[in-house]
């Protein structure tokens, strides 16, 4: 099995809304992914996770927070965004070690609009 | 750095049509390379892979082969269906082991007609 699952699939939220988005996988990967993809264009790294804890985020405002509660479970809490931040947010996850190591595997995505 | 190029899209073929995807990359070492494919409105989906020079990745009909003295990972498909109409992307990830950083070639939408 190597499924990624996301909800919700699609949000729309005002720019003073909170909401979280949340991806879950039980592959037994310890390394996860939240990536930012815009129309016709590749995905944008935003976070990776390893062992739940932070080990990069790329310059991401703070009004994208994310949580790794276990390692299982990541989540990303949005607060006071823009409408230039409607986009598709994607879930990965990965081994951390071994010959399979280098291989992400994605989530369907959450469809965010910002009002 | 690490970069991959893509052929421009989109690519218009007929049904049962042979396809190829160009896609060359820079990076130090030995990358692992990966074709994913992204149907509308949908997440990427990983499509084939290989991890040496040499190897061929295959999956659903799509092959892919590591050529390390050209530097290259083009995608073939002997004959497409209009259910292969997606954005395919080739990429890269540095290294095996830990956390990867993978490096995105622009996408190539495919379009096959009936």
């Amino acid at each position: 099995d190597t499924e990624v699952t996301q909800t919700p699939k699609h949000l729309v939220m005002g720019m003073t809304n909170k909401k979280s988005l949340k991806c879950e996988q039980h592959m037994g990967h310890r390394a996860m992914y939240w990536y930012k993809q815009k129309a016709k264009k590749p995905p944008e790294l935003m976070f990776v996770y390893s062992y739940e804890k932070l080990s990069i985020n790329e310059s991401v405002p703070s009004r994208f927070s994310p949580e790794c509660p276990n390692s299982s479970l990541l989540n990303l809490h949005l607060h006071a965004l823009q409408p230039e931040d409607s986009a598709l947010y994607l879930c990965a996850s990965s081994l951390t070690r071994g010959q399979a190591a280098d291989t992400q595997y994605f989530g369907p995505g959450t469809r965010l609009t910002v009002l | 750095g690490n970069s991959v190029t893509q052929m421009e899209g989109p690519v218009t073929l007929s049904e049962e049509a042979f396809l190829t995807i160009n896609c060359t990359y820079t990076a130090t070492g030995y990358p692992s390379l990966f074709w994913y494919v992204q149907y509308p409105g949908e997440g990427l989906q990983l499509l084939l892979k290989a991890t040496k020079a040499d190897d061929k990745g295959s999956n659903k009909g799509f092959e892919a082969t590591y050529r390390k003295e050209t530097t290259s990972f083009h995608l073939e498909k002997g004959s497409v269906q209009v259910s292969d109409s997606a954005v395919y992307f080739c990429a890269l990830t540095p290294y095996s082991g830990g956390y990867q950083k993978v490096t995105f070639g622009t996408g190539t939408k495919l379009q096959v007609i009936p």
